[in-house]
């Protein structure tokens, strides 16, 4: 029973690139949640999604970064224009219910911005 | 808005001593926390879930505890051993809303 899934491992990009972070939940969980770790920073939420729906997306910087979770298929956060301040650890997790259950979090993307 | 504390930043301990890591938060409406353990450039590892209604949940060596009308909770790690080194992250659940919120972590070192 795989856990949460979440691809590339690593990802370098140039400044003004676009990055794609793809993260597939546990089998049998429907709530998929994106968290940033900037170094030495403590975790920050910035959105809950299930499927084809966005529940809550206020900790999402409001220009550049989108989040989708389709019917079929991972979820995907999508940052455009890339700048170094990106530069984090991305980390995904589920849930099989949106309240009482605690997380499962993916092994993380960091991404590197040069 | 909910904060979280965790103290201390770093701890440091010879093998097989018992210890103890702490985590506050400022309100105590929570639905639920739960203690994950972090090591170097890796994700999470889920420790324990302790509901708002529970006072405390075991597994092996850690028992966490939560006492939700002070707005505390601590991890116990019996008799340390140098593979518990890695930073512990305490994450709260509010009542209302989506997120957790976590503190900055403890990080831990048991030297052989």
């Amino acid at each position: 029973n795989a856990g949460v899934m979440q691809n590339p491992r690593h990802l370098v990009r140039r400044r003004g690139q676009e990055a794609r972070l793809r993260c597939s939940p546990m089998k049998g969980h429907s709530h998929v949640y994106w968290y940033r770790q900037l170094p030495e920073e403590g975790l920050k939420f910035m959105v809950y999604l299930q499927k084809e729906n966005i529940i809550d997306e206020s900790g999402m910087p409001k220009e550049r970064f989108s989040a989708e979770f389709p019917k079929e298929g991972p979820s995907i956060l999508r940052i455009q224009q890339v700048v170094r301040g990106d530069s984090a650890a991305y980390f995904c997790a589920s849930s099989i219910t949106g309240t009482q259950g605690g997380y499962t979090f993916g092994s993380g993307t960091r991404l590197t911005v040069v | 808005k909910q904060e979280v504390t965790q103290i201390p930043a770093a701890l440091s301990v010879p093998e097989g001593e018992n210890l103890v890591l702490n985590c506050s938060f400022t309100d105590s409406a929570i639905y639920n926390l739960q203690w994950f353990r972090q090591d170097p450039g890796k994700g999470l590892t889920s420790l324990l879930l302790i509901q708002s209604s529970q006072r405390e949940q075991t597994s092996g060596r850690l028992n966490a505890s939560l006492d939700k009308s002070s707005g505390r909770s601590t991890l116990y790690i019996a008799a340390s051993q140098p593979g518990d080194s890695a930073t512990y992250l305490c994450a709260v659940r509010p009542e209302t809303g989506n997120q957790f919120y976590f503190g900055t972590g403890t990080s831990l070192t048991v030297i052989p």
